[in-house]
Formats: C-alpha cells, structure tokens, sequence
C-alpha cells in the first residue's frame, strides 16, 4: 500500500523568510510524485511532476526535489500569497492512476 | 485556459436525503476521477474512469454511492441516502492519457457537501 507522510503539518514563516517542507513516501515503483498547492475552499492545483531520484523542478519561488524516500518542496524569500496547504502524492507501479495523498502542509507567510 | 468544472459548488442536505454532484472535464481528457476530501486531510479517490468505463472503485461505498460516465465526458456522482459523515468536499480531476508515463491530474473546484 502506498503511504505519505508530510512534515510540519504546519509552518509559518516571515516574508522572505526561506524554508523547506518534507514528503516522505513509501511506494512500490514510484511512477510520479506530485506537488500541488490548495487554498480555502477550493481544488488542488497542480505545481510539479517528479519521476526519478535526483530530478528537480522549479517555478517561481517553489522548488521541488526527489529522493528515493522523499521529497522537499523549497520556498525560497517567500511571499504572503504563498500562503497555502501544500499536498504531495504519489502514484505507483500497482496502483494504476490512483493518487495517494499525504495530509499537507498549511503554510502561512507573515508580511 | 481550460478548466474542470463542477455544480453545485456548495450542498446542505439532511440525513437520508439523496445529492448528486455533476463534472465536466477539460476537453479531450479521456479519464476522469472523483475524489472526497474531509477537512484537514488529503483526497481520496472514490472512482476513476477511462472514458465511459469504470477502472478503479475499489474505495466508493457502493451500497449508497453510485458514478456515472454514460457518454465519456461529463460524470455524475449520486450519494442516496446521505449520511452524516459525508459531510466533505468532493472534487472531480482529469487527466490525458499519456502511455505508461504518469500524468498530471488537474482538480476542479469541488463541491462542498453538508449533511445535517
């Protein structure tokens, strides 16, 4: 059975104040791990694709990596907009589509 | 830009009642998912279809929840009779078949459920 576990469960940090939030994942075949942002109220929206160990994406001020265990979600000089729950998931080999969610991180940025 | 759709996005009801919750995927995506949410957790699916086929409900309750793909667009999620720990957000997602490479799935809205 795939499992995620995200770490803080929360985390506030000053404007431009840089951190990094943690998804630990067992899966067996990793096919994709999947980060996405969800303010109040409404859906998820999509930020990355990771496939392999050792890939790394950026957009903006979010920076995403990947390990065989883990991956971090880096926020660097963060603004009070960033503020969010931030969900990963993993999808794999055996579980088809199926995306198995951790239970996020609420971010909030002080100005 | 395209976008999920979803109506109602906002649904009170009381206990026995019966709701039904509609989507509409991003064009052209073939596959379509539902997922439930209960407040400071992560979604969970409850079905997935693969055009008007149903390829993973192994997680809906399937004595009072029943989907609907009929023509390999838009769904239909029914919950009769409601009950009290329903109450959730129910979001719809779609994704593009890309082969055996993972794709990204792009969420609605939701809709808000509260069973009273």
């Amino acid at each position: 059975e795939d499992q995620v576990t995200q770490s803080p469960e929360a985390l506030r940090l000053q404007e431009g104040e840089s951190s990094s939030l943690n998804c630990s994942y067992t899966v067996s075949g990793l096919r994709g791990l999947f980060w996405y942002r969800q303010d109040p109220g409404k859906g998820p929206e999509f930020l990355f694709t990771l496939y392999s160990a050792g890939e790394e994406k950026e957009k903006e001020r979010l920076k995403a990596t990947l390990t065989k265990k883990e991956s971090f979600l880096h926020i660097t000089a963060p603004k009070p907009e960033d503020s969010a729950t931030y969900l990963c998931a993993v999808q794999g080999e055996t579980s088809g589509s199926r995306l198995t969610f951790g239970e996020g991180t609420q971010l909030t940025v002080n100005p | 830009e395209a976008e999920v759709a979803q109506s109602p996005r906002y649904k009170i009801t009381e206990k026995s009642q019966a709701v039904a919750f509609w989507c509409d995927p991003i064009s052209g995506h073939a596959t379509l998912y539902w997922y439930r949410q209960i407040l400071g957790q992560g979604p969970e699916l409850l079905v997935q279809f693969q055009d008007e086929s149903v390829v993973d409900d192994s997680q809906l309750p399937k004595d009072r929840f029943s989907a609907e793909r009929l023509k390999g667009v838009d769904s239909t999620l029914k919950i009769q009779p409601a009950e009290l720990g329903d109450s959730a957000m129910y979001l719809c997602a779609s994704s593009l078949v890309l082969g055996a490479r993972s794709n990204e799935q792009f969420f609605g809205p939701g809709t808000r459920l509260t069973v009273l």
